[in-house]
């Protein structure tokens, strides 16, 4: 099975941030990862899927880079709403497995 | 718009099967690609996988849970079934269903979720 490593566990930003989560895979799958929002008491919600496309309705601010083994979600300047925990999935091969998750805080 | 419904018991006792139907629309189980997930989340936990069908009846299962999960599609209805054995108050979790892409098992959207607790 495909594990998936996500860090750091949790931080705190201040509003305006650039904040990076790194994702890593057990074994290369290629660019088949996607990135959800589970914000406090809600449904998760797709971001990114394959690794870098933004899905619709999204704000630019959110962008996934990498490829192989490891990945990397970016906010470029941190919003009060952007308070969530995030999590990466593997859809390379079943299982598909997500990363434990990073709790993102405001400062 | 796609919209996906889990219903089932809030309360199970241990060693009792668990059975979860997920009810969606805006999609059709039997176009080519398409798929429903189930994922679930003990409480403060992070997400895990369970299960996937796709369109054409093909499944793919967590291995660790393997022996105790099944999932039927039933087309005509637009409902997906996830049963789920010898519950144990481990199992207790979210569970959610959700739209698997045709061009990727991601998931998209995902139904709001039916909180399982398994206690005697």
């Amino acid at each position: 099975d495909i594990q998936m490593t996500q860090s750091p566990s949790s931080l705190s930003a201040s509003v305006g941030d650039r904040v990076t989560i790194t994702c890593r895979a057990s074994q290369g799958i290629s660019d088949n990862l996607a990135w959800y929002q589970q914000k406090p008491g809600k449904v998760p919600e797709l971001l990114i899927y394959a690794a870098s496309a933004l899905q619709s309705g999204v704000p630019s601010r959110f962008r996934g880079s990498g490829s192989g083994t490891d990945f990397i979600l970016t906010i470029s300047s941190l919003q009060p709403e952007d308070v969530a925990t995030y999590y990466c999935q593997n859809y390379y091969s079943a299982p598909y497995t997500f990363g434990q998750g990073t709790k993102l805080e405001i400062k | 718009q796609i919209t996906l419904k889990v219903s089932g018991p809030t309360l199970v006792k241990p060693t009792q099967t668990l059975t979860l139907t997920c009810t969606f629309s805006g999609f059709s189980l039997s176009s080519t690609g398409m798929g429903v997930g189930w994922i679930r989340q003990p409480p403060g936990k992070a997400l895990e996988w369970l299960a996937l069908i796709f369109w054409d009846d093909n499944k793919r299962y967590s291995p660790s849970l393997k022996t105790r999960l099944t999932i039927t599609k039933d087309t005509s209805k637009n409902q997906v079934v996830l049963t789920m054995t010898n519950l144990d108050p481990v199992d207790t979790a979210t569970y959610y269903c959700a739209h698997r892409e045709p061009a990727g098992s991601w998931f998209d959207p995902w139904g709001q979720g039916i909180l399982v607790t398994v206690s005697s």
